[in-house]
């Protein structure tokens, strides 16, 4: 049972436009949304995170929108720039203290960016 | 700064053998992570480690075993592989104080299984 879902598996855009990636969720208990970036031969780089008691979230170029009612989250990045390409993931988890706060990942969708 | 090390970043083993993987976390990190990332699929938590006693654990084989030692390191101990533990495995670590204490992931260790 895929808890948290990406459905495009990938996803091309030229330089300068908005690239927005879409996740969705079934487990209303998750606390925090996050968005992982991967390339190739890398481990997963932490991109930027919301709090399930907003519903935006912004750092630079990337923000991440969070609509709990539709259990919908999604990462938009403007402008786009070649150096975005890679696979980014969604990921969520619940808060602990201390202990464990594993994460549960979507598929990834993967972005080129064009130039 | 100094980031999760893990080795080997390669390994290559035939069915019914064993194979260590091992992880570093950042200095002062205090809860360790595998996930296991099969081609195509997103990664899955294995296992978790806060304070070097198991804190969590998810979809792991009783094949599977791992523990984190007195330095804070951690170790994946497989055995009898099988084709299907062919995958990315990813260590990451975090420092559990506050809200958002961001997982750092390591590089991978990619096993291939024969």
């Amino acid at each position: 049972d895929q808890q948290v879902k990406q459905n495009s598996p990938s996803l091309s855009v030229q330089e300068g436009r908005i690239s927005i990636l879409n996740c969705d969720y079934t487990n209303s208990m998750f606390d925090y949304f996050l968005w992982y970036k991967k390339y190739p031969a890398e481990g997963p780089t932490f991109l930027i995170s919301i709090s399930s008691i907003k519903d935006k979230n912004e750092d630079g170029r990337f923000t991440v929108f969070l609509n709990k009612s539709a259990k919908h989250l999604s990462l938009h990045i403007v402008p786009s720039q070649p150096g975005d390409s890679a696979v980014y993931f969604c990921a969520a988890k619940r808060l602990y203290q201390g202990g464990s706060e594993k994460l549960v990942f979507g598929k990834g969708t993967k972005l080129t960016v064009n130039p | 700064a100094a980031g999760v090390i893990q080795s080997p970043r390669h390994l290559i083993k035939e069915k019914r053998e064993t194979a260590t993987l091992k992880c570093y976390p950042i200095p002062r990190h205090d809860t360790v992570y595998w996930y296991q990332q099969g081609p195509g699929q997103d990664p899955q938590f294995l296992i978790s480690f806060y304070e070097k006693m198991q804190s969590d654990k998810g979809s792991i084989p009783d094949r599977f075993s791992a523990q984190q030692f007195s330095d804070y390191h951690s170790e994946l101990n497989m055995s009898s592989l099988e084709l299907g533990d062919s995958a990315l495995y990813f260590c990451a670590s975090s420092l559990t104080s506050g809200e958002n204490n961001e997982q750092f992931f390591g590089p991978g260790t990619r096993l291939t299984v024969l």
